[in-house]
């Protein structure tokens, strides 16, 4: 257990749709990740944020959008959902900013776009 | 770009026999090299890191990886794999472009045969 959770563990929606996976990091880690593993793009990373403040941006498509809350978990909200869309989404804490810090990942949300 | 490329999708080995994943990068400086290991189900777990000094890297569960500037490869080695080590392998760089971010590898999926 990395001590990274995630909510909820599987989502199914439809195309069209809006949804928000949740993330709360490890006990006293302030750097959020989000990751997204799919069978054609494999893992990609999508964004970061540290202490409430984006500090990194991946491949995140317009239609989603994150942000970190003063209490330090994550949401990342996933709207006009296409089939591609379906993949599991991971999140990852690390206690800093720092490149070199460790990052600790979530089990992730699957999501399913119907 | 940055890129990594892990040629193998998948090796199955002995039970007790030695283990090597290769895995090879694009970058133009100095990298940031991780190895994650994702077993059925679960998050990424980091194996280990690279970033400098010594190009022998040793990391949990008995692995370890070198690092070989010249080959631009980072392939990571067990002498003796176990059953419990079955699972899927993701080698990493991470790069800075627009903020720090890590890039993967396709994976290499290792079954372990008794």
């Amino acid at each position: 257990d990395s001590g990274v959770t995630q909510t909820p563990k599987h989502l199914i929606t439809a195309t069209g749709q809006r949804v928000t996976l949740r993330c709360s990091p490890r006990s006293g880690d302030l750097s959020v990740y989000w990751y997204q593993q799919s069978l054609d793009q494999g893992l990609q990373f999508l964004i970061q944020y540290y202490n409430g403040e984006e500090r990194a941006k991946g491949n995140i498509l317009e239609r989603f959008s994150a942000q970190q809350f003063p209490d330090l978990h994550s949401e990342l909200n996933l709207s006009s959902l296409e089939l591609g869309d379906s993949a599991l989404y991971f999140c990852a804490s690390s206690v800093g900013p720092m490149d070199t810090d460790t990052q600790y990942f979530g089990p992730g949300t699957r999501l399913t776009v119907l | 770009a940055q890129s990594v490329t892990q040629p193998d999708i998948h090796i199955t080995v002995s039970e007790g026999a030695s283990l090597e994943l290769r895995c090879n990068y694009s970058y133009g400086a100095t990298p940031y090299l991780f190895w994650y290991v994702q077993s059925p189900g679960q998050g990424l777990q980091l194996l280990l890191k690279y970033f400098s000094g010594d190009t022998l890297v040793q990391g949990i569960k008995g692995f370890e990886a070198e690092f070989k500037r010249s080959q631009s490869s980072f392939n990571l080695r067990k002498p003796s794999v176990h059953w419990s080590d079955a699972a899927e392998y993701f080698c990493a760089v991470g790069a800075y472009t627009g903020g720090f971010k890590t890039i993967f590898g396709a994976g290499t999926r290792l079954f372990v045969k008794a």
